[in-house]
């Protein structure tokens, strides 16, 4: 998607290795969103971030941590992943917290497996 | 952010209009009813937005009812490339910065 880079797009790790994916955006919107997507669950919000170094839990944060230093990326680790992390993740932008007048601009999503 | 209930999936021709209902019965008057889909592993895109007016763009149409408790969205000529799943999301205008819930969403699929 126009503006918002996910890194990597695919990923395999194994079991107790630590991960961090990567999301990168050009637009300067203050406000970045990681969620995870797994069959059955729909998307679930796992941290966000309103601003440089302020960020925030989601509903399914146990697990993970996230960091913004700039405005432009937004850091999701997993510091010792596990099979139940294997998921598809999508990083998101926005403008405004509301979204009301931009709307929302998800990535294209990193895959990953963990064995 | 007040509950939205969707079919879960729905049929339509190709070229014919799809209309995609969603039910939002506890909707409080500073919320605003949200479209977004998600075509195959892609990441959800932004499809329309209101908060009681119709409101019309280059994708789709939304149109909410007087009470503002259902609307539907339009998808005037559907065409293949519009199979995906549609989310109807209620959130209030002013609220905070914490993200959108995402439901099941109805998967829409567009026979030849």
């Amino acid at each position: 998607d126009a503006g918002i880079t996910q890194s990597p797009r695919h990923k395999v790790t194994e079991t107790g290795t630590p991960v961090t994916l990567r999301c990168h955006q050009t637009e300067n919107h203050r406000y970045m969103y990681w969620y995870r997507q797994d069959p059955g669950h729909g998307l679930r919000l796992i941290h966000y971030s309103y601003g440089v170094k302020d960020t925030d839990k989601g509903e399914v944060s146990d697990g993970y941590s996230v960091s913004r230093s700039k405005t432009e990326d937004f850091l999701l680790t997993l510091e010792s992943a596990t099979s139940s992390q294997t998921s598809v993740y999508f990083c998101a932008i926005s403008e405004r917290g509301t979204g009301v007048n931009y709307g929302y601009t998800f990535g294209s999503g990193t895959r990953l497996t963990v064995v | 952010d007040a509950k939205t209930t969707q079919p879960p999936s729905m049929d339509c021709a190709e070229g014919r209009a799809a209309n995609l209902p969603c039910n939002h019965s506890t909707i409080s008057g500073n919320e605003y009813v949200y479209w977004y889909r998600q075509i195959h592993s892609q990441g959800p895109q932004y499809i329309i937005h209101g908060l009681k007016n119709n409101e019309t763009n280059e994708m789709a149409s939304l149109i909410i009812t007087e009470d503002r408790k259902s609307s539907t969205l339009i998808l005037p000529h559907a065409t293949l490339r519009d199979t995906a799943v549609y989310y109807c999301i209620v959130r209030a205008g002013g609220g905070g910065a914490d993200g959108l819930t995402f439901g099941k969403g109805t998967h829409l699929i567009i026979q030849p």
